[in-house]
């Protein structure tokens, strides 16, 4: 398995546009997660799903924030609009309910917000 | 809620030297707790974790870690540090229910 693949790993975009962040779990793993990691605040859990339904989305910061999970194989974690304080590195992981909650992480995607 | 707290954000050891890396934690039930690494520019890996089992727990590249409960701790070491030892490193903790809730990381350098 390739693991957990993110794309894209570097997005720099200008405040007010859209950031689409996008996701590729591991086959079989019916958990997946969302998380940003900044210097300031470390590594928050935004939302996660099992089996494709959102289960805790607390993590959230605003309405500007969403997430979807159309199927097992995919997830998007969308911006609209983005604003500076946006900039983050954002990790998807993903895991198997008899994996002892070990979570296996994507590379991430690196978030600028100018 | 469960939490951890790692003591200090940077530790500096030489080549060779024991390696320390502080995590105590917060649980009202018997916590599964576990340590990732990120190394730059990479998502976090596992390397130990300890569910209720032993509680000397091994892992990968010769790190260890001692779940003690009297103490609320789950300190990570190992013996001879290598230069590839330096990284980020994150304790984290769940009670089980897929939720990890990860410290604020503690990065290790290592000095030839």
């Amino acid at each position: 398995d390739a693991g957990v693949i993110q794309s894209p790993r570097h997005e720099v975009t200008e405040m007010g546009q859209e950031v689409t962040l996008r996701c590729k779990p591991i086959s079989g793993h019916d958990y997946l997660f969302w998380y940003r990691q900044t210097m300031m605040r470390g590594l928050e859990l935004l939302i996660y799903f099992n089996n494709n339904v959102p289960i805790d989305d607390s993590g959230m910061p605003e309405d500007r924030f969403s997430a979807k999970m159309p199927n097992a194989s995919f997830s998007t974690l969308k911006i609209q609009p983005s604003e500076p304080r946006d900039s983050a590195v954002y990790f998807c992981a993903s895991s198997a309910y008899r994996g002892a909650n070990v979570l296996t992480f994507g590379a991430g995607s690196r978030l600028t917000v100018l | 809620a469960q939490s951890v707290t790692q003591l200090g954000s940077h530790v500096s050891v030489s080549e060779g030297a024991l390696v320390l890396l502080r995590c105590n934690y917060s649980s009202s039930v018997p916590p599964y707790l576990f340590w990732y690494v990120q190394y730059p520019n990479q998502g976090l890996q596992l390397l130990l974790k300890y569910t209720s089992a032993a509680t000397l727990v091994k892992g990968i590249n010769g790190f260890e870690a001692e779940f003690k409960k009297s103490e609320t701790s789950f300190h990570l070491t190992k013996p001879s540090a290598h230069m590839s030892d330096a990284a980020e490193y994150f304790c984290a903790v769940t009670t089980g229910f897929q939720k990890l809730v990860f410290g604020t990381g503690t990065r290790l350098l290592v000095s030839p």
